[in-house]
């Protein structure tokens, strides 16, 4: 099975600088996708950025970008510009081709971000 | 448009009693997935549906068992409850199957505790 994994249960950040948040993956797979989710307090998870396995384009999204390294199993996810709004819980999370909605999370990062 | 909906938002339960969990998909959307999520820990995938069928199976007891109903809404049901099984309930919804890159919407939960 896929397992995805998240090393800094926590982070902060100063508001209007730049963090990244760091996710590894393990799979044998050559197709797949990977996400990143936010989950506020309210509880709902929100998707933030995708990148297809396939792509080597590193996928971008207004302030949050990421960088893919494939070889490596690596999927980080860049915030630039933090705004207080972006203080969450983030989740990565790999999905197979073939198994539907089924996905695999990491155990999560606490964004705090400093005023 | 409405989002992923899910009832009831909290619960308590005692031990040893059944709970059922609702969820309605975005409109439109045909497939569903339920995950649980301790807390501190990252949501882990228990059941998929599409059209009605089950597509997916997490490793949990066969106290968890789901359906989908015609309009596409979904019923979780757990039995002989464990303090375990206390968790976030999350619903989630996509137009398809999950192929591609199809990102997953998900509901606010609903937060289950066993007593």
């Amino acid at each position: 099975a896929q397992t995805v994994t998240q090393s800094q249960p926590e982070m902060s950040v100063q508001e209007a600088e730049t963090v990244t948040l760091s996710c590894t993956y393990d799979t044998s797979e050559s197709d797949y996708y990977l996400f990143w989710y936010k989950q506020p307090p309210s509880r709902q998870m929100i998707l933030v950025i995708r990148q297809e396995a396939y792509k080597q384009q590193n996928a971008t999204e207004n302030r949050f970008s990421v960088n893919f390294q494939k070889a490596a199993k690596s999927f980080s996810l860049k915030i630039s510009d933090s705004q207080l709004g972006d203080a969450a819980m983030y989740f990565c999370a790999y999905r197979s081709p073939n198994t539907g909605n089924q996905f695999y999370f990491g155990t999560g990062t606490s964004l705090t971000v400093i005023p | 448009d409405a989002g992923v909906t899910q009832s009831p938002t909290h619960l308590i339960k005692t031990r040893g009693q059944h709970v059922t969990l609702r969820c309605s998909p975005i409109s439109g959307h045909k497939s569903v997935s339920w995950y649980q999520q301790v807390l501190g820990q990252g949501p882990q995938f228990i059941f998929q549906y599409y059209e009605k069928e089950e597509r997916g199976r997490g490793n949990f007891p066969d106290r968890f068992s789901a359906r989908q109903f015609p309009n596409y809404s979904s019923e979780l049901n757990v039995n002989a409850l464990l303090l375990g099984d206390s968790a976030l309930y999350l619903c989630a919804s996509s137009p398809r199957g999950g192929t591609g890159n199809t990102e997953a919407f998900f509901g606010q939960g609903t937060r289950l505790t066993v007593v």
